[in-house]
C-alpha cells in the first residue's frame, strides 16, 4: 500500500514562479521526511530535510511546511529557476529504516 | 570520499538470462537499499539489507529476484530468468549504522539501467 501520497504529478511554473509540491503520510509513526531531486538518468539526491519537532525549515529558495495534526508536508521553490526542472520525490520513514516514497512530481520552470 | 557506487551502469539482457546489479555503500554505512523505478514512475522500495542479513523484503516480488549483502564484497541484486516487465532503472541507497538525531538519511547511487529485449 502506498504510505506516502504526492501531489501533483505534473507541475509547470514561469520563471520566477513558486512551486508547491504536497504529500501526505498515514503512519503517524514516521520521523523523518526528506524530500529528493532527480535529474534525468541520474540518481535521486537529498534537497531538505524535516522532523516533525519542527512546522517549517527552509535553505536557501527551498521550504518545507509540515503540519502533524494534518499529516501533510510540502515543499516550497521560491524564485523557481529552469534549473529546478526536475522529478521531486517527498519521503517518510521512522527513524531513516525502510525509507517510503511518494511517486514523484515532474516540474517543469519555463523560462 | 566515494559515495554509492553501482555497477553495471547500463546492461542490457535477453528474456529467460540472469541480472545482476552490484552496490558498493558508502564509506561506514552498512545499510544497503535497493528501490526500482519504471519508466515515468516514483521509486518503489523492493528491499533493505544489514550485512549478512536481509532486514525488510517486502517489497521484493515473490519469484526470481532475490538480494544478498555478504560480510565482504558489494550487495547484490539479483533477477533470474529476467523479462520484459523487468526493465527498469535499479537504485540501490545506503545509510550509516549510527542514526542519531542528526538527520542522517540515505544516499542514492546514480542506479542501474537494466532492458531486456
Amino acid at each position: 500500500q502506498q504510505q506516502v501520497k504526492q501531489s501533483p504529478q505534473s507541475l509547470i511554473v514561469q520563471k520566477g514562479g513558486i512551486s508547491i509540491i504536497n504529500c501526505a503520510y498515514e503512519n503517524t509513526a514516521f520521523d523523518y521526511f526528506p524530500w529528493y531531486q532527480q535529474f534525468p538518468g541520474k540518481g535521486p539526491a537529498l534537497l531538505i530535510a524535516i522532523r516533525p519537532d519542527v512546522s517549517e525549515k527552509k535553505e536557501g529558495r527551498f521550504t518545507i511546511s509540515f503540519n502533524k495534526s494534518a499529516k501533510q508536508f510540502s515543499l516550497h521553490i521560491m524564485d523557481s529557476q529552469p534549473g529546478d526542472s526536475a522529478t521531486y520525490f517527498c519521503a517518510a520513514s521512522v527513524n531513516n529504516n525502510d525509507m517510503r516514497f511518494g511517486a514523484g512530481t515532474r516540474l517543469t520552470v519555463k523560462p | 570520499n566515494a559515495g554509492v557506487m553501482q555497477n553495471p551502469r547500463h546492461l542490457v539482457r535477453r528474456r529467460g538470462q540472469e541480472a545482476r546489479l552490484r552496490c558498493s555503500p558508502m564509506k561506514g554505512h552498512s545499510h544497503v537499499y535497493w528501490y526500482r523505478q519504471l519508466p515515468e514512475e516514483g521509486l518503489k522500495f523492493m528491499v533493505y539489507l544489514q550485512k549478512e542479513n536481509i532486514i525488510d523484503e517486502s517489497g521484493m516480488p515473490k519469484e526470481r529476484f532475490s538480494a544478498e549483502f555478504p560480510k565482504e564484497g558489494p550487495s547484490i541484486l539479483r533477477i533470474q530468468q529476467v523479462v520484459r516487465g523487468d526493465s527498469a532503472a535499479y537504485f540501490c541507497a545506503s545509510s550509516p549504522r549510527e542514526l542519531g538525531i542528526t538527520g542522517n538519511t540515505i544516499y542514492f547511487g546514480e542506479g542501474s539501467w537494466l532492458t531486456v529485449v
